[in-house]
Parts: C-alpha cells; sequence; structure tokens
C-alpha cells in the first residue's frame, strides 16, 4: 500500500517563501507530483520529480528524496492567488493510478 | 484546446436511484482516469482505462460502481443504488498515454439526499 502525509494547513504572508512537505511510504514508485487546487475547481498540474533533486519553474520548485521517502514545493514571491490547496501525488509503479495526499491548506494573507 | 470536460457539474440525487456521470477527455489522450473527492481529502482513485478497457479498477468500493469507455474517448462512470456515502466530487484526467502528466476535468459534485 501506499501513505502520504502533509501538513494540513499552512499560512504565509504575501511576498514570502513557503515550503510544504510531503513524505510518503510506497510499496512501489514511479514519480511525485504536485497539484494545486483553489476551492471548487479542478487540480492543476505544477511539478513533477522521478529523479533526485531540484526542479525548477519559475516561482515553483520541487524537490524528491527517493532514499528518504521526502518531497517539497517551494514557493517563492507569494502572492494572494497562491491561497489553494496543495496535493502531493505517488504515481503507482503498474498502473499508472496517482495516489493522493489529503493536501496542505495554503493561505497567504496581505 | 479544449480540456476534459464532465457532465453533469452537478447532480442531486435520492438514495437508490441510478446515475450516470460523463467525462470527456482531451482528443488523442489514450490513458482516462477516475477519481472520488470527498470533502477536506485528496482525490481517491477509482478506475484508469488505457483505450477501450479497463487497466486497473481496484479503486472501484463495491460492484454498484462500474465505468466504460467503449470507443477509447468518452467515459461514463455508472453508479447503481445510490447511497449518501456516495456524495462526493467525481473528477476525472485524460493523459497523452499512461505515463504522462494527467489532465483533470472540473469534475461532477453528486449529492444523493
Amino acid at each position: 500500500g501506499q501513505n502520504i502525509d502533509q501538513p494540513t494547513e499552512m499560512t504565509a504572508t504575501e511576498g514570502a517563501i513557503v515550503q510544504i512537505n510531503c513524505t510518503y511510504q510506497t510499496s512501489g514508485f514511479n514519480g511525485l507530483f504536485w497539484y494545486q487546487q483553489h476551492a471548487g475547481e479542478a487540480p492543476t498540474f505544477l511539478s513533477y520529480n522521478v529523479l533526485d533533486g531540484l526542479e525548477e519553474k519559475g516561482r515553483f520548485s520541487s524537490f524528491l528524496s527517493r532514499s528518504k521517502g521526502y518531497s517539497y514545493l517551494l514557493l517563492k514571491e507569494l502572492q494572494m492567488k497562491d491561497s489553494a490547496s496543495y496535493l502531493c501525488a505517488v504515481r503507482d509503479i503498474s498502473f499508472q493510478k496517482l495516489v493522493f495526499g489529503t493536501g496542505t491548506r495554503l493561505l497567504v494573507s496581505p | 484546446g479544449a480540456g476534459v470536460s464532465q457532465t453533469p457539474s452537478n447532480k442531486v440525487t435520492e438514495k437508490g436511484k441510478y446515475v450516470e456521470l460523463r467525462c470527456d477527455p482531451i482528443s488523442g489522450h489514450t490513458a482516462l482516469y477516475w477519481y472520488r473527492q470527498s470533502l477536506g481529502q485528496g482525490p481517491e482513485f477509482l478506475i484508469y482505462f488505457q483505450g477501450t478497457g479497463a487497466a486497473d479498477d481496484s479503486g472501484l468500493p463495491n460492484d454498484r460502481f462500474f465505468a466504460v469507455r467503449p470507443e477509447g474517448s468518452v467515459s461514463t462512470l455508472k453508479i447503481q443504488r445510490t447511497e449518501r456515502g456516495d456524495s462526493a466530487v467525481y473528477l476525472c484526467a485524460s493523459s497523452l498515454t499512461s505515463g504522462s502528466e494527467q489532465y483533470f476535468g472540473p469534475g461532477t459534485r453528486l449529492t444523493v439526499t
């Protein structure tokens, strides 16, 4: 089976940097994804890591350590529109399905 | 181009009724996934299609749930004898191939009264 843990809620200030952590325990691993989900909307893809290291994409970066079962999503220069839930998901090695954590609700304040 | 679309956007039904939820994937995407999301939770996998066949249906909670994709494009999720516990947002996603990024539709919010 798979178990994915991430904090339930985080708060940060506009312009700041925030790091959302995700730890996982899986019977098979074929990549880790981060999705953003605004309330009442569909999840949208942010980043993908399959090898160890840091992937940078504009204001968003994601890090993976497979040996530690650990990932984080780093958001820089926070904007009010970044207030959303951030979902960590591990891809199953056999059938490509995604197994999601419960999501981290980020609230950005002025 | 058009993204994944789902209809209806909202569905209210009475306990015991039958419902069908439709998903139109992105054109050309061979893989299609159904997930269910309850309030405050992440999406939970239900079933995955590669082409017309269900490659993995291990997430379907019981035999009241069934899904089809007869022509390898549009998919329908069918729920028989609905129960209040089936109330959730049902999300559909598609990807170009089974290993590529999944694009999600806006979901169908199902409420069973």
